[in-house]
């Protein structure tokens, strides 16, 4: 089973920020929090991933809270083209390479 | 581009009949994975393979195997098709054991049993 919480659907006027919260109050202290998410039909995208410390990438900001417990993932600027099913996922650090074990996701609709 | 790649993109076969889908993972990736996805399910883990090695399996069915090869490409085999194979599969690959990497994943094949 997924050990993560995210509300079944968002939507976000295009132009602004998309922020997608996830709830993980069982996550191990070597577990990372990863974001995926699958545009229509296509292979699920790898967005970022973090352990305790907020990360950034070109795609977007992971904000983790002290406790661990929960997550948001940011997406600074919505467009169009991110509508999508977004998927928060942990998953163990110290075994490698673990398989990605994926929930119901967030349907994100971004709307012009 | 994931640099994973999936073949035949679409299939389309009959009941009782066997197919074989294939994934090539990207370049120096150990890993495979294999995903299921049925219409308006999630995605659901079957089998992972590691330097040809079986390291995990999934909810796979027995009338499913996977197998991965010497140059690391990887197969999976659906035989003793049900209309309710009918979904899409997905492969991922991943670096080495023993690093904390992203899977990425190939565009999926689309199988439909009439």
């Amino acid at each position: 089973d997924a050990k993560t919480t995210q509300p079944t659907s968002m939507d976000c006027a295009e132009g602004r920020a998309a922020n997608l919260p996830c709830n993980h109050s069982t996550i191990s202290g070597n577990e990372y929090v990863y974001w995926y998410r699958q545009i229509h039909s296509q292979g699920p995208q790898y967005i970022i991933h973090g352990l305790k410390n907020n990360e950034t990438n070109e795609m977007a900001s992971l904000i983790i809270t002290e406790d661990r417990k929960s997550s948001t993932l940011i997406l600074p600027h919505a467009t169009l083209r991110d509508t999508a099913v977004y998927y928060c996922i942990v998953r163990v650090a110290d075994s490698g390479n673990t398989p990605l074990v994926f929930g119901k996701g967030t349907r994100l609709s971004v709307i012009a | 581009d994931s640099g994973v790649t999936q073949t035949p993109k679409h299939l389309i076969t009959a009941t009782g009949q066997r197919v074989t889908l294939r994934c090539s993972p990207r370049s120096g990736d150990l890993s495979v994975y294999w995903y299921q996805q049925s219409l308006d399910q999630g995605l659901q883990f079957l089998i992972q393979y590691y330097n040809g090695e079986e390291r995990a399996k999934g909810n796979i069915l027995e009338r499913f195997s996977a197998q991965q090869f010497p140059d690391l490409h990887s197969e999976l085999n659906l035989s003793s098709l049900e209309l309710g194979d009918s979904a899409l599969y997905f492969c991922a690959s991943s670096a080495r054991l023993g690093m904390n990497t992203e899977a990425f994943f190939g565009q999926g094949t689309r199988l439909t049993v009439v």
